[in-house]
C-alpha cells in the first residue's frame, strides 16, 4: 500500500528555536497534503493543507507564520514550527492525499516537546 | 458544519467482539473510513466503506452502515491484545473526490481486559 514517511518521529529543542519536519509520499504523488496536530486524548485537528506549488491554506486559528508550510515537490512537504514555545509541544501527523482525492495516508507522526 | 461523534472509551475482555460506533451528519459522505492509533504512531487506515454500501467485511474486521441513521459501526470479532489502540471514525465529505482534509471523530480508545 502506499506509504508516507514522517521525519523526525521524535523531537526535543529549545524554546525560541525552530523545527523543521518533513512529510514525504514514498511511492505515489500528492499534489495535496495535509498537517494535523493532536492534543493528547484529543482528535485529531487540521492545522492547514497543503498545495504543491502554490500556499497553504491555514484553518482558522492557526498562525501561519509560526507554522511554515512549503510543498515544493509532489512529494514533499515541510512543517517549520518557528519560534517555538512550550505550547507548541504536540503530536504533528501529516497526511498525503493520493490523486483521486479518496485517500488519505498517513504519516507516523512527530512528537514535538519544547523545554 | 460537518461533525463526527464517538465513544470514547470501550473496554472488552479478551475474545470478545467490540463493537465501535459513530455517526455522522454530513449526508454527501462518499466514503467513511476506520483509522487506527497505536500510542505514539500514526494513524492507520484499517477499513472503508463506500456509502451506497450496507456492510462491508474483511476477515475480524465487519463495517456496517445505516445511512439513513448515518450511523457507522466497526465490529472486531476474537478482540485481541494488539486491537488496543485509538480507532477514529472519518468521513469525506466532498463528494466525488477533493482536496478537502477528512472529518474526524475524537476517538474511540480500546481496552482490552485479560
Amino acid at each position: 500500500g502506499a506509504v508516507v514517511s514522517q521525519h523526525p518521529s521524535w523531537v526535543i529543542c529549545k524554546s525560541g528555536t525552530s523545527v523543521k519536519i518533513e512529510c514525504r509520499s514514498l511511492d505515489f504523488q500528492a499534489t495535496t497534503m495535509f498537517w494535523y496536530r493532536q492534543f493528547p486524548k484529543q482528535s485529531l485537528m487540521l492545522m492547514a493543507t497543503s498545495n504543491e506549488g502554490s500556499k497553504a491554506t491555514y484553518e482558522q486559528g492557526v498562525e501561519k507564520d509560526k507554522f511554515l508550510i512549503n510543498h515544493a515537490s509532489l512529494t514533499l512537504s515541510t512543517l517549520t514550527v518557528t519560534s517555538a514555545h512550550p505550547e507548541d509541544s504536540s503530536f504533528y501527523i501529516c497526511s498525503a492525499l493520493t490523486s483521486t482525492g479518496l485517500w488519505a495516508f498517513f504519516g507516523q507522526g512527530t512528537r514535538l516537546t519544547v523545554v | 458544519g460537518e461533525d463526527v461523534e464517538q465513544s470514547l472509551f470501550l473496554s472488552v475482555r479478551e475474545g470478545d467482539s467490540s463493537v465501535i460506533n459513530c455517526t455522522y451528519t454530513d449526508s454527501s459522505s462518499t466514503y467513511l473510513y476506520w483509522y487506527k492509533q497505536e500510542p505514539g504512531a500514526g494513524l492507520q487506515l484499517l477499513t472503508y466503506i463506500f456509502s451506497n454500501m450496507d456492510m462491508k467485511q474483511d476477515q475480524r474486521l465487519t463495517v456496517l452502515l445505516n445511512k439513513k441513521d448515518k450511523h457507522l459501526s466497526l465490529r472486531i470479532a476474537d478482540t485481541q491484545t494488539g486491537d488496543s489502540a485509538i480507532y477514529f471514525c472519518a468521513e469525506n465529505p466532498t463528494l466525488g473526490g477533493g482536496a478537502d482534509g477528512l472529518t474526524f471523530g475524537k476517538g474511540t480508545h480500546l481496552i482490552i481486559q485479560p
